[in-house]
């Protein structure tokens, strides 16, 4: 069993429709990430959290320590949001375990 | 401020063949990180620095992959012989010390060997 699990594995939305991506795991972590990856390689750090709820923009990120399950969500997506959208829990050692990424497909 | 530097950002080379990737951190990150992601998948990690010491290497392959980290800034990742299925990105990140971090990606080496 892999100790990322993220859904769905691919996902194709309308321009202006709310978008969630789950994230559950299995290890034991300090904070997780969720990270953003556009075509050609580049990562880019979205969110870091360890608990609650962070906002930015049109992106929320939530965490449940307890059920040890993390969800993003877009509001207003818009194709510029195309991208593939990892969640990697981090342990206490900072290594981050990374998901195989979710890839978010936004129409106009 | 400059981010994570890669170099280089593509390279196709044939089996058997050396190849070496450069990465320079963000100035003042202690933690430096070598990633490799294949194809549809998330990174995985192969070496992890703080400063110039190596202090998780055990998922890189020694018996063809070697890193070093002189003066704990720049790093370079080695594959000697490659094979082909060590095609894939290469990643380099880098974060201030300790767990909890941001760590910032360069942009990657595609590795191609044919």
């Amino acid at each position: 069993k892999n100790e990322v699990e993220q859904s769905p594995q691919n996902l194709t939305a309308q321009e202006g429709e709310f978008i969630t991506i789950n994230c559950s795991y299995s290890v034991g972590i300090s904070a997780l990430h969720w990270l953003q990856q556009h075509p050609g390689g580049g990562i880019v750090s979205l969110f870091m959290l360890s608990s609650g709820k962070k906002k930015h923009g049109r992106l929320i990120a939530t965490i449940n320590i307890q059920e040890k399950h993390s969800s993003l969500h877009i509001t207003a997506s818009h194709p510029r949001d195309s991208a593939v959208y990892i969640c990697a829990p981090g342990g206490s050692q900072g290594n981050l375990i990374f998901g195989k990424g979710t890839k978010l497909s936004v129409k106009p | 401020e400059a981010g994570v530097v890669q170099s280089p950002r593509y390279k196709i080379i044939e089996k058997k063949q050396p190849v070496a990737f450069w990465c320079n951190p963000i100035s003042g990150h202690n933690t430096l990180y070598w990633y490799r992601q294949n194809l549809g998948q998330g990174p995985e990690l192969l070496i992890r620095y703080e400063n110039e010491e190596a202090v998780d290497d055990s998922q890189l392959p020694k018996d063809r992959f070697s890193a070093e980290r002189l003066k704990g800034v720049d790093s370079t990742l080695k594959i000697q012989p490659a094979e082909l299925g060590d095609s894939a990105v290469y990643l380099c990140a880098s974060s201030l010390r300790g767990a909890g971090n941001e760590q910032f990606f360069g942009p990657g080496t595609r590795l191609t060997v044919l």
